[in-house]
């Protein structure tokens, strides 16, 4: 069964830490995944996108990896501000034909204290 | 540009009532595509439309639910009846995709989501 599971669900850290937030999947065939930024009350905004070949991109403060072999990704935020607060929605696509699909995680609500 | 437009922005109806969602997607997006968010299930696709041509409805729960674009520049998603377990924020995103084939339009193509329509079915 296709699945995206994140990790923590739900992570509160102090302005100007760092933290990472986990993807693991179970799509096949794969085609990419997709880190999005949904702040409350918005729609989901794309951070990065990684096909099979890519393995690290990067967006600001923003650091997406991603290791097909073991199917997991993590996005990694540098020295974080108050205006990340939100949730991060990972999202996978699965194969090159009409019956793709798109999965997605259910999320990682971040909350950053002043 | 103002970017994928939504209304109403909040719904509020009773049960057994139809609603209808609007969308306007960014002009020069070919491919439009509907959303369902909620608590318990996250984010779900409804309906993915490209050239104004229905291209997977698979998403779309039951009959209740129904999807039309009638031009470039507007769609709409419908619900009759409406059910309190319909109640959710419905998402509408546009991209730029030049290809029927889903996944190419919707995984390679940035999806660009609007504000969303929160609706309330009592």
């Amino acid at each position: 069964k296709n699945q995206v599971e994140q990790s923590p669900q739900s992570l509160i850290i102090l302005e100007g830490k760092n933290c990472t937030l986990q993807c693991n999947y179970t799509v096949s065939p794969f085609s990419n995944l997709r880190w999005y930024k949904q702040d409350t009350g918005r729609g989901p905004v794309s951070l990065t996108i990684m096909t099979f070949s890519e393995n690290t991109k990067s967006n600001g403060r923003y650091t997406a990896t991603l290791d097909a072999d073991t199917k997991q990704s993590s996005l990694h935020i540098t020295a974080s501000q108050l205006s990340d607060s939100a949730s991060y929605i990972c999202v996978v696509s699965s194969g090159y034909s009409s019956a793709s699909k798109i999965i997605f995680g259910s999320g990682t609500r971040l909350s950053i204290r002043p | 540009d103002a970017g994928v437009i939504q209304s109403p922005r909040h719904e509020v109806t009773e049960m057994g009532q139809e609603v209808t969602l609007r969308c306007k997607p960014i002009s020069g997006h070919n491919s439009l595509f509907w959303y369902r968010q909620t608590m318990m299930r996250g984010l779900e696709l409804l309906i993915y439309f490209n050239n104004n041509v229905p291209i997977d409805d698979s998403g779309m729960p039951e009959d209740r639910f129904s999807a039309k674009m009638p031009n470039a520049s507007f769609s709409t998603l419908k619900i009759q009846p409406s059910e309190p377990r319909d109640s959710a924020v419905y998402f509408c995103a546009s991209s730029l995709g030049s290809s029927t084939t889903f996944e190419v339009v919707a995984a390679s193509r940035e999806q660009y989501f609007g504000p969303g329509t929160r609706l309330t079915v009592t």
